[in-house]
């Protein structure tokens, strides 16, 4: 199947500093979504990106689909940013809709004051 | 409010006996998920369905049961074949058509021993 490859694993930054997430998935995708997990556990969906660039507030996203990779850009950091951020893919191909996403293991964010 | 309502937050049971996580959504979306995942890991496709009465197996169903009786309901069964049942389950719901983004529940935190 799939593979789905972020990094870094970790990242410990001060508050007010700028990030890049990046995923890197083995095979092409027609749906490709970033997600943060806060402390709790509570999911929250951020971007559907499966191409180009999307932004929101302090967060920004941009899918190169052609070279299999995303990148997910934090600005002017948070503490309320902490948590973990994921990348997840359905492979091209798939048909009926829906979201049946591969997830990759997450960058843990710590941001700290 | 409309959203995903995930019960309950916590669960404990012993080993051997069948449990069943509740899910339930009003968000009128077609398509609900199950996820589980582990401690440092991404989420894993459990099962997944489409339309009331119709479920299809995801990466890991085995050990897994579930069933689709009403559009808003979608419950999980942890069977005793399950062989390492505690992790933490997520419900998931999105709307039946591309570039639908999935919308997450709370998560149920399962422990058997």
């Amino acid at each position: 199947g799939i593979q789905v490859e972020q990094s870094p694993p970790d990242l410990i930054l001060q508050e007010g500093a700028n990030s890049t997430l990046r995923c890197n998935f083995s095979d092409s995708v027609n749906n490709l979504q970033w997600f943060h997990q806060n402390p709790w556990g509570q999911l929250i969906n951020l971007f559907y990106i499966p191409s180009g660039t999307k932004q929101n507030g302090r967060l920004s996203a941009t899918t190169v689909a052609t070279e299999r990779y995303s990148l997910l850009y934090i600005s002017s950091s948070q503490t309320t940013d902490s948590g973990v951020y994921f990348c997840a893919v359905e492979p091209s191909g798939r048909t009926g809709g829906g979201n049946k996403l591969t997830f990759g293991t997450g960058t843990q964010l710590k941001v700290e004051l | 409010d409309g959203g995903i309502t995930q019960s309950p937050k916590y669960l404990f049971r012993k080993e051997g006996q069948n449990v069943t996580l509740s899910c339930e959504q009003n968000l009128n979306h077609d398509a609900m998920y199950w996820y589980r995942q582990d401690p440092g890991q991404g989420l894993r496709l459990i099962y997944y369905s489409q339309i009331v009465n119709d479920f299809q197996k995801g990466d890991i169903a085995e050990g897994y049961s579930v069933s689709r009786e009403k559009k808003e309901s979608f419950p999980l069964t942890v069977t005793s074949a399950q062989k390492n049942p505690t992790a933490f389950y997520l419900c998931a719901s999105s709307i039946l058509t591309d570039n639908s983004p999935l919308h997450f529940g709370n998560g149920t935190r399962l422990t058997v021993t």
